[in-house]
């Protein structure tokens, strides 16, 4: 069966950079239409579209954070990573990896998600 | 690109309907049918309970539909339950990216 796992630092210092990795089973990137995403919940708060990487490594970002997200993937281990640079409380928030339906633009399999607090 | 507008909470009594509205743009929920609805219990992660604006995915009761008109979609759960209680999210692919909706909180009088 599909899971996901998202795993990484509870707490962060504010400037510094954050490093999410999601591990996942039951599927695999280097299928044609797979692609996995990342999605944030700040406590309280609605969820919010971060990035997204498919099979031939395009990734797309959202437009407010684009310039700090980086989203990478590593096929054979099943991960992928993202990483934000300057984290700031409002940063605080449940990390997300989802996969998108093969054939469709929703997101069919969520993991349990990660806190990430920032911090000093 | 903005969040979708949907009401902060709505309610009603086992076995009612309820509807929630999910209002966007031409270049998300009007130019797009790959509108999907999500549940969330506390403390769990979201739940895909519509997509491509109507359909269910297996497993889904048949009391959840989706419709959408215009800029506007719409989650109607019918025979409400009371473990439907729960927040609702809509979301919509708007070409590169994803759009969600600031969410609902059914209440289950």
């Amino acid at each position: 069966q599909v899971t996901l796992k998202e795993s990484g630092p509870a707490l962060v210092k504010p400037t510094q950079t954050l490093t999410l990795t999601c591990t996942f089973s039951g599927f695999s990137l280097s299928t044609s239409g797979m692609r996995v995403s990342w999605i944030r919940q700040p406590p309280g708060k609605a969820l919010e579209w971060l990035a997204r990487i498919n099979r031939d490594d395009d990734k797309f970002y959202s437009t407010s954070l684009k310039t700090r997200l980086t989203i990478s993937k590593d096929t054979s281990k099943n991960q992928v990573v993202l990483t934000m640079t300057n984290m700031d409380s409002v940063d605080t928030a449940t990390y997300y990896c989802a996969r998108i339906r093969t054939t469709g633009m929703d997101f069919d399999y969520w993991g349990q998600g990660t806190l990430v607090t920032v911090s000093s | 690109q903005s969040a979708l507008t949907q009401p902060r909470s709505v309610s009603g009594s086992p076995g009612q309907s309820v509807t929630i509205s999910c209002t966007g743009t031409s270049s998300d929920v009007g130019g797009y049918n790959y509108v999907s609805w999500y549940q969330q219990h506390p403390g769990k992660a979201p739940k895909l309970m519509i997509y491509d604006v109507s359909k269910r995915p297996s497993g889904v009761p048949d009391r959840f539909s989706g419709s959408k008109s215009g800029n506007t979609a719409s989650l109607t759960i019918s025979g409400l339950q009371a473990e439907d209680e729960a927040d609702y999210y809509c979301c919509s692919y708007a070409g590169s990216n994803w759009v969600f909706g600031g969410g609902t909180k059914l209440t289950v009088l």
